[in-house]
This record gives structure tokens, C-alpha cells and sequence, in this order.
């Protein structure tokens, strides 16, 4: 696998439901975040890990809970969500302490929340 | 708060012809990214733009910064159908570490 990798590629849950996002990046990056598209909307930023710590959280609601293990792998954990929340959620990598600090991006869950 | 502008955000445009896409911002950023997204695909970072005045060109595109204006401008010279895609600028404020402010994004769809 190379660059940015996402799975699931499509989600559907129920409001009920307890689901997870695993995003994963193979570029040695030391920054990763999560990011929400909706329609008609630009991407919003949701999460932000640097070194495995999470540096900002853009008054996300607790229904999203993100962890980063290491540096390769973060998560998204999903619960009690709703209808609203259906969107793609893009993950993104980065080499934070560089000067071209361009984010490289997966392919997105697509997730639909009955 | 950072505000990132785009216009226009639908552009239907026919092969061969000339067009810009223009994308404004409220504040004073340190850097100007330019993505392309395909229907259903992540992403694609096309051009990061570091300074005032500069100009960055691949292929068809072109893209531009004007700080001082807080503008910049994405051209696509003659089109050709395989440029139809979803293309977003983004706006970074922080010295380090991204923190990334989207558009809207303009979809353009390029014609036969």
C-alpha cells in the first residue's frame, strides 16, 4: 500500500450503532488529521494529531472520538451519531515540521447515518 | 475567523477555451494550496503557493498569489475534458503545522 488509505470505503449505521474509521498512512508523515465533507460545504477541519497527540479539536461533538495509536494510524470512533453526520470523512497525513507542509489525502468513508 | 472565497463555484466551459478560477481570503496566510478532487476520489494536491507574486504552472494550469490582494487565481488554458473535476484552494495560517481552510470548491465540467 502506498500514500494515504482509508477503509471502510462506505459506511451505513444506524444512529444506534457504534462504528469506527481506520485511516492509515505509508509516507512517514507526523501529522494526521480527519475532516468532514458534506454537501455544498467546503471540507471542515475536525482533528488535528501531531506526534500522536491531539493538537486541535474543532468543537467537534463527543459522537466523534478520535485516537492515534502511532504515528501511521488514526481512527475515528462513531457513536450514537446522526442523520446530519452523513458525509465523506476524509483522513490526511502531513510532515508537520517542514516547509512544504502539503497534506496528502485518502480516498474517504463515505458514511450514511439512518 | 478565516474565510476562503471561491468563484465561481460551477463553471461549464467548453474545449480549448481559456478560464480562471479566482479564490479570495479574509486574513493574512502564510501559504495557498490548490486541490483537485474526481468524482467519488480523495484529493490531489496540484500547487502550494509560498509567497507573494508567486506563479506556479503544470500542464494546463497555472496558478498564482497575490498576497496583498489576498487573491489567488487558478487558469486553465485550453481546456481539454480530462480537467472536469472539483477544485478546491485552501488557505494556511500557521507557521507550522497545517491548518488548512477550504473554499467551497468550483466544479467545472469541461465539454467536447
Amino acid at each position: 500500500e502506498t500514500g494515504v488509505t482509508q477503509t471502510p470505503r462506505h459506511l451505513v449505521m444506524g444512529m444506534t450503532n457504534k462504528k469506527s474509521l481506520k485511516c492509515e498512512q505509508h509516507l512517514g508523515h507526523n501529522a494526521m488529521y480527519w475532516y468532514k465533507q458534506s454537501a455544498k460545504k467546503p471540507l471542515e477541519l475536525m482533528f488535528v494529531y501531531s506526534l500522536e497527540e491531539r493538537v486541535e479539536n474543532n468543537s467537534v461533538p463527543s459522537r466523534f472520538s478520535p485516537e492515534c495509536p502511532n504515528s501511521s494510524h488514526l481512527f475515528l470512533h462513531l457513536h450514537t451519531l446522526q442523520p446530519e453526520d452523513s458525509a465523506l470523512y476524509l483522513c490526511a497525513s502531513s510532515q508537520g515540521t517542514g516547509t512544504l507542509e502539503t497534506q496528502y489525502f485518502g480516498p474517504g468513508t463515505r458514511l450514511l447515518v439512518l | 475567523e478565516l474565510k476562503v472565497e471561491q468563484n465561481p463555484l460551477f463553471l461549464s466551459m467548453q474545449e480549448g477555451k481559456n478560464y480562471t478560477i479566482y479564490c479570495n481570503y479574509s486574513t493574512t496566510s502564510d501559504r495557498l494550496y490548490w486541490y483537485r478532487q474526481d468524482p467519488g476520489k480523495s484529493l490531489e494536491s496540484l500547487f502550494v503557493l509560498l509567497s507573494n507574486g508567486a506563479v506556479k504552472q503544470e500542464g494546463r494550469l497555472m496558478a498564482s498569489l497575490d498576497t496583498k490582494a489576498r487573491l489567488s487565481t487558478l487558469h486553465i488554458t485550453a481546456a481539454v475534458h480530462d480537467l472536469s473535476a472539483t477544485y478546491f484552494c485552501a488557505v494556511d495560517k500557521r507557521a507550522s503545522g497545517s491548518r488548512l481552510t477550504f473554499g467551497e470548491g468550483t466544479q467545472l465540467t469541461v465539454n467536447p
